[in-house]
């Protein structure tokens, strides 16, 4: 099936500092993945839309020059937490989509990157 | 936007245990799939299920698209089902997929 890995899986960086995350397809390619953002015992909130080749579609109250994302090839996408705050700590999860025959998207999720800014 | 209900908030069962998780959306969709995040925060995929009934073992899942809901049965629970589950729905004509609140259970042994 569908594998989607994510690196690191977490990470401690100091307040200022810009945090990478990885996300990639492993066995299949990916022209779009999504990255969310979950906060302790909340929902996974979807941050934004990576597309591979063009630029990013954030959601509404999601900061683009704070979260970079990089979707430059068919298997790997990456988001950027620039100048890294405390409040920036959560856990972020990436996903991919396979279609699936009737032409729907099914998700398929990284391990997520637990992200901690000091 | 679609909103994405899912009841209950919070379960806790006996080991043994059977239990129903619901989820109803406010508008039509292309595709639904239900999620187990366990305690590590890892999201496994238990179904993908926009129409009709499917099962995994102890795990099925139904959804009537036309009625906007879907449920999760668990039967036989077991301490390690804990954790949250999660329904997700793509919206119809779109491309997102929008998670509802959760529901939070824990099987005690």
């Amino acid at each position: 099936g569908a594998v989607v890995s994510q690196h690191p899986s977490w990470v401690i960086c100091k307040s200022g500092t810009s945090v990478k995350i990885e996300c990639r397809s492993l066995d299949f390619q990916a022209t779009t993945m999504f990255w969310y953002r979950q906060f302790p015992k909340q929902s996974l909130m979807l941050m934004a839309t990576s597309n591979e080749g063009s630029k990013a579609t954030y959601e509404q109250g999601v900061e683009k020059d704070k979260f970079l994302i990089n979707h430059a090839s068919l298997t790997l996408s990456t988001l950027t937490v620039t100048s890294a705050h405390p409040e920036d700590s959560s856990f972020y999860i990436c996903s991919a989509s396979a279609s699936a025959s009737s032409g729907a998207n099914v998700l398929t999720f990284g391990a997520g990157s637990r992200l901690t800014v000091l | 936007g679609i909103q994405v209900e899912q009841s209950p908030p919070d379960l806790i069962l006996q080991e043994g245990a059977n239990s129903t998780l619901r989820c109803n959306f406010s508008d039509s969709v292309n595709n639904l799939q239900w999620f187990h995040q366990n305690p590590w925060g890892q999201l496994i995929n238990l179904f993908y299920i926009p129409s009709g009934t499917k099962q995994n073992g102890r795990l099925s899942a139904t959804t009537v698209a036309t009625e906007r809901y879907s449920l999760l049965y668990i039967s036989s629970s077991q301490t390690t089902d804990s954790g949250v589950y999660f329904c997700a729905v793509g919206i119809t004509g779109g491309f997102k997929t929008i998670f509802g609140a959760g529901t939070r259970l824990f099987v005690k042994a």
